[in-house]
């Protein structure tokens, strides 16, 4: 079944540094979700990536899906403690009602102030 | 106003019980889901339902029966509870867009069940 590969598990940083998280999809994604979830929160919907190669930048966040559609990476300049948090990534495979959206394992992120 | 309410948040039980959780949403959303995350944080999806038909039933125990009276409601029953039952539950909706559910998903705040 489809398969959706996060690394690295955890990331601590110092506040300053980049941070980058990977995602790796066994099969060909229809569109490729990124969520955030704070300590003790939900996760929250940050972006979402549909085209081959499309690159999208929030502020210090840029994310990209890759040219086959199978991995996407989110990359973070110069973290700030409120980037503390797992990022997930969430890939969707097919495009009917019973397409099924598969999360990554997720990276924590922690950060030295 | 709470765009994906759950509840109850915190829930402590003993082996064997029964237990319900309850999820609504006000956002007009048409399709709903129940996800699971364990104590590795990993959210493995558990159930998806669309206009209160069920679409998506991952290998999950019989003891789990979700139920969705209409297309804003979204509950969860588990019965017989084990210890390895003990996650956080997350309700989530999102918007069909054409035949594909896979616009962005809301997350509830999460049901956090510990089972004893």
């Amino acid at each position: 079944g489809q398969q959706v590969m996060q690394i690295p598990q955890y990331q601590h940083v110092q506040e300053g540094e980049d941070f980058t998280t990977y995602c790796n999809s066994s099969t060909t994604l229809s569109n490729i979700q990124w969520y955030k979830q704070r300590p003790g929160g939900h996760p929250v919907f940050l972006i979402q990536l549909v085209k081959s190669g499309e690159v999208k930048k929030q502020k210090r966040l840029t994310f990209q899906f890759g040219e086959a559609k199978k991995n996407s990476s989110l990359h973070i300049t110069a973290t700030q403690t409120t980037d503390v948090g797992t990022y997930f990534c969430a890939g969707a495979a097919g495009y009917s009602s019973a397409s099924k959206i598969i999360f990554g394992s997720g990276t924590r992120l922690s950060i030295r102030p | 106003d709470t765009a994906v309410s759950q509840t109850p948040k915190y829930l402590v039980t003993q082996m064997g019980n029964d237990k319900s959780i309850k999820c609504e949403q006000n956002l007009g959303h048409d399709t709903m889901y129940w996800y699971k995350q364990d104590s590795k944080k990993f959210l493995k999806i558990m159930f998806s339902y669309n206009n209160k038909e069920l679409i998506i039933n991952e290998t999950v125990p019989n003891r789990f029966s979700p139920k969705s009276p209409d297309k804003a409601h979204l509950n969860l029953h588990i019965n017989s509870l084990e210890l390895g039952d003990s996650a956080v539950y997350f309700c989530a909706s999102s918007h069909t867009t054409g035949r594909s559910n896979t616009g962005e998903l809301f997350f509830g705040e999460g049901s956090r069940l510990t089972v004893l």
